[in-house]
Order: structure tokens, then C-alpha cells, then sequence
């Protein structure tokens, strides 16, 4: 079974923090994806890397940055929260394989700044 | 951008009620894809779809990919309360790299 991970389920942060989001998967796959979720916006593309130390960016890229170190991994980092950031954030993976790409999600996590 | 429309937006069915919900494209799409997302969760991959024409059954749940690689269904039958949340669809386009997602139909089901 394909699994991704997220490093935390809820978190609280302040205006102006430096917020750090992980994301592990154990299915080697090439691809990870950054996606905010709020009420009546669906699911909304940040980022994705199709490699290590690739990244590029999706819809609303804007106040965000991300980190492909290992492959395993994909880190999304908020250099200075603010208000607007507060949103449930999913992480996803797939891999690279024809024309094919199914997506696998982790938990989320509910980010609140205040 | 390129758009999915997912239909209904919301649905209240009483249990043991069959479902089905609906999700259309303006271009051609390689994959269908759907997923249920429960509240507080991430969602999870019901079905995928790969070829024009398939139908796939998961349980209680059929998907098809639509003939003209523009749409697809879900059909859910004899529904069970564990059926609430909210279910997505996801393709992608021929030529593109990005996965689009529907809006997503929530679904309720009175016991």
C-alpha cells in the first residue's frame, strides 16, 4: 500500500512565523505535490517536484517555498505566516509512468495562524 | 485554465438509496480518477480510470470513463452512513502534466 505521511495533523503559528510543513512517502515515487484546501476553492496546486531538487510551481505558488532534499520527501515552508494561510494542506505523490498519474494523499494538516 | 464540473455540488439521500454523481470536462482527458475525501482526512483513491469506456467496480461503487474521454460517473449502490464525505474527481488532460480536481459533491446519508 502506498503511504504518505504528513508531520503533523493540526498546527497553530502565529503571524510572522516560519512555518515548516513535511511530507514522506515509501513508494519511491517521482512525484510530490502541495495542495491547499478551502471551503468552496477545492483543492488548489502550490507546488510539485517530479525530482530531487526539482520543483515548480502550480496555481498559487505565492508566500510559499518548497524543499525536495531526498526523494522520499517534499517539505512546504511558509517564510512568514499570515492569516490568509489558514487552510487544511494536502500532500500528495505519484509516480511517473506512461500518461498515467494517480495521485495518493496523506492525512493533511490543519494549519491556523493567528 | 482547464476546468472539471462536478455535479451534483451536494446531495441528502436516505440509506440503502443508490447514488450517482457526475463529472465533466470541455477537453479530452487520459485518466479519471475519484477520490473520498472524509472530514479531517486526506482523500483517498477509490477508483482509477485509464482507458475510454472502462468500467471498474470497487465494492458497492462503479466508475466509468466516458466514451468521448470528456466525463465520467460514480455510481454508489445500496448506501451505508460510512458513505458520508466528500467525493472528488481528478483527471488528466492529453498533453498536460497537471492533475485537475473537481469541486467536489458532499455527500449525506440519513439512517
Amino acid at each position: 500500500d502506498v503511504k504518505v505521511t504528513q508531520s503533523s495533523r493540526y498546527l497553530v503559528k502565529r503571524t510572522g512565523e516560519k512555518v515548516f510543513l513535511e511530507c514522506v512517502q515509501d513508494m519511491d515515487h517521482e512525484n510530490m505535490f502541495w495542495y491547499r484546501q478551502d471551503p468552496g476553492l477545492g483543492l488548489r496546486l502550490i507546488y510539485f517536484s517530479y525530482d530531487v531538487k526539482m520543483k515548480e510551481k502550480g496555481d498559487i505558488p505565492e508566500g510559499y517555498s518548497v524543499s525536495r532534499e531526498k526523494k522520499e520527501r517534499f517539505s512546504l515552508i511558509l517564510e512568514s505566516a499570515s492569516t490568509n494561510q489558514t487552510s487544511m494542506y494536502l500532500c500528495a505523490s505519484s509516480a511517473t509512468s506512461g500518461s498515467t498519474d494517480t495521485q495518493y494523499f496523506g492525512p493533511g494538516t490543519r494549519l491556523t495562524v493567528l | 485554465g482547464q476546468q472539471l464540473n462536478q455535479s451534483p455540488q451536494s446531495m441528502f439521500i436516505q440509506e440503502g438509496e443508490d447514488v450517482s454523481m457526475n463529472c465533466t470536462s470541455s477537453s479530452i482527458f487520459n485518466t479519471w480518477l475519484w477520490y473520498k475525501q472524509d472530514p479531517g482526512e486526506g482523500p483517498v483513491l477509490l477508483i482509477a480510470l485509464y482507458k475510454a469506456g472502462e468500467l471498474t467496480s470497487n465494492g458497492r461503487l462503479t466508475a466509468q470513463f466516458g466514451i468521448t474521454r470528456k466525463g465520467s460517473f460514480l455510481n454508489i449502490s445500496a448506501s451505508i452512513p460510512s458513505d458520508v464525505g466528500i467525493y472528488f474527481c481528478a483527471g488528466r488532460p492529453t498533453g498536460g502534466f497537471k492533475t485537475i480536481f473537481g469541486a467536489g459533491t458532499r455527500l449525506f446519508v440519513k439512517a
